[in-house]
């Protein structure tokens, strides 16, 4: 069973701290990675997507990769109160077969 | 560009019913993608269809199907409806589903089954 693991929180974060998400796959064969944000009673939207060992930066947000320990992690700094949502790691196994982690709701404390 | 639409946002069905849900995808976009989200089991994978072709399917029973059209939209279709399959059913359009491509999510059809 390829599986996404996450923890599911909640995580709490003061505003204007950095939030840390994680997230461990197990399928070795993996070759996309993504990290969506869900509001409540919303549909998911792409937030973040990793393909290669590394960092990648997008305005406050950093996806870190790290394939020989199966890990990816998402990064927010300077959490503001509009991110607080739930985060979902999502691991592409090909051809948009996805599987996606339980998520990790996420607080920002004003 | 339009986003993906489904249809209908909301259903309430009954035990033994069978549904139909519609997904139209962003417009060029080949690729269509079912989910089902519960509280419990989060978003699981359901099909993939591709130019009409099921190209990968999830651990689901052979009660839930799905189809896509010449000109894209899809359709998911389940039977004998249990109590269990009340969850929120999400389509995700991209450009060819290649895996490393931006899913776009419709807004969902939320499913409670009496």
């Amino acid at each position: 069973q390829k599986e996404v693991e996450q923890n599911s929180g909640p995580l709490s974060v003061p505003e204007g701290a950095i939030a840390s998400l994680n997230c461990t796959y197990s399928d070795r064969g993996s070759q996309s990675f993504f990290w969506y944000r869900q509001y409540s009673g919303k549909s998911p939207e792409l937030i973040m997507s990793i393909y290669s060992n590394g960092d990648k930066e997008d305005g406050r947000f950093t996806a870190q990769l790290n394939k020989a320990s199966q890990y990816v992690s998402l990064l927010i700094r300077d959490s503001q109160p509009s991110d607080s949502a739930t985060y979902l790691c999502a691991v592409n196994g090909g051809y948009q077969k996805v599987t996606f982690g339980i998520g990790t709701k996420l607080q920002v404390i004003p | 560009k339009a986003g993906v639409t489904q249809t209908p946002r909301y259903l309430i069905k009954t035990r033994g019913q069978q549904v139909t849900l519609s997904c139209s995808p962003i417009s060029g976009h080949r690729s269509v993608s079912w989910y089902q989200q519960t509280p419990g089991q989060g978003l699981q994978f359901l099909f993939e269809y591709f130019s009409e072709t099921q190209r990968n399917k999830g651990n689901f029973p052979g009660r839930f199907s799905g189809r896509q059209f010449s000109n894209s939209r899809s359709e998911m279709n389940v039977s004998t409806l249990e109590l269990g399959d009340s969850a929120l059913y999400l389509c995700a359009s991209s450009s060819y589903g290649t895996g490393k491509e931006t899913q776009y999510f419709g807004p969902g059809t939320r499913l409670l089954v009496l």
